[in-house]
């Protein structure tokens, strides 16, 4: 399984931008690359992702590499709201089952 | 439009007993996974459903397992429970994209203490 590397831990303080690396040196041609935070005692949520272009949606932007072997999830603007746990994952892409290997992920911290 | 659905949310086994969760998808979401989050280990992938089939399994042994039912709800069970066995079990569905895009929603978890 094609696996990410993530700092343990970050700071941001309020209301600044925030940019959380990932590396992922043995994607595939056509793995899309996801990310999902986690809130304490929350389950996952689903933030944003993509394959080759940046993207952007109300939450956050994704900066992917040109080679793909690296990404950067941006915060543009943290909130208190937005410390969490968050996780750089691959996902296979073709018809059929998936297997998600989620990882340890980055804690983010949020200073007021 | 409701969220996925975990029941129980808390209880406490003991070594050597056997339990069943439960999880109820958000309305149409035929494609159900259960993962496993524990603090050494993090979230790790045990299975995924669709279709009342399992399609793809984790390396986790004999003792997990699940099933779907036509509803697309699915269960979860684990056998001779051990202490190594508790966890917070995650169980997150999607609508099945060809690409596999589909976002996950995941519920707030099962947790379970083996004793």
């Amino acid at each position: 399984d094609a696996k990410t590397t993530q700092p343990n831990s970050m700071e941001s303080n309020e209301e600044e931008p925030v940019h959380l690396p990932c590396n992922h040196s043995t994607i595939s041609g056509t793995d899309y690359i996801h990310w999902y935070r986690q809130l304490p005692s929350q389950g996952p949520e689903y933030v944003i992702h993509g394959l080759t272009s940046n993207v952007n949606n109300r939450m956050a932007s994704l900066a992917i590499a040109e080679d793909r072997k690296s990404s950067t999830l941006i915060l543009h603007r943290a909130t208190l709201r937005d410390a969490a746990v968050y996780y750089c994952i691959l996902r296979v892409s073709g018809a059929g089952s998936y297997q998600l290997t989620f990882g340890k992920g980055t804690k983010l911290s949020v200073i007021p | 439009k409701a969220g996925v659905t975990q029941t129980p949310r808390y209880l406490i086994k003991t070594r050597g007993q056997q339990v069943t969760l439960s999880c109820s998808p958000i309305s149409g979401h035929r494609s159900v996974s259960w993962y496993q989050q524990t603090p050494g280990q993090g979230l790790q992938f045990l299975f995924e459903y669709f279709s009342e089939t399992q399609r793809n399994k984790g390396n986790f042994p004999g003792r997990f397992s699940g099933r779907q039912f036509s509803n697309s709800r699915s269960e979860m069970n684990v056998s001779t429970l051990e202490l190594g066995d508790s966890a917070l079990y995650l169980c997150a569905s999607s609508l099945p994209r060809l690409d596999n895009t589909g976002e996950l929603f995941f519920g707030e978890g099962s947790r379970l203490t083996v004793l």
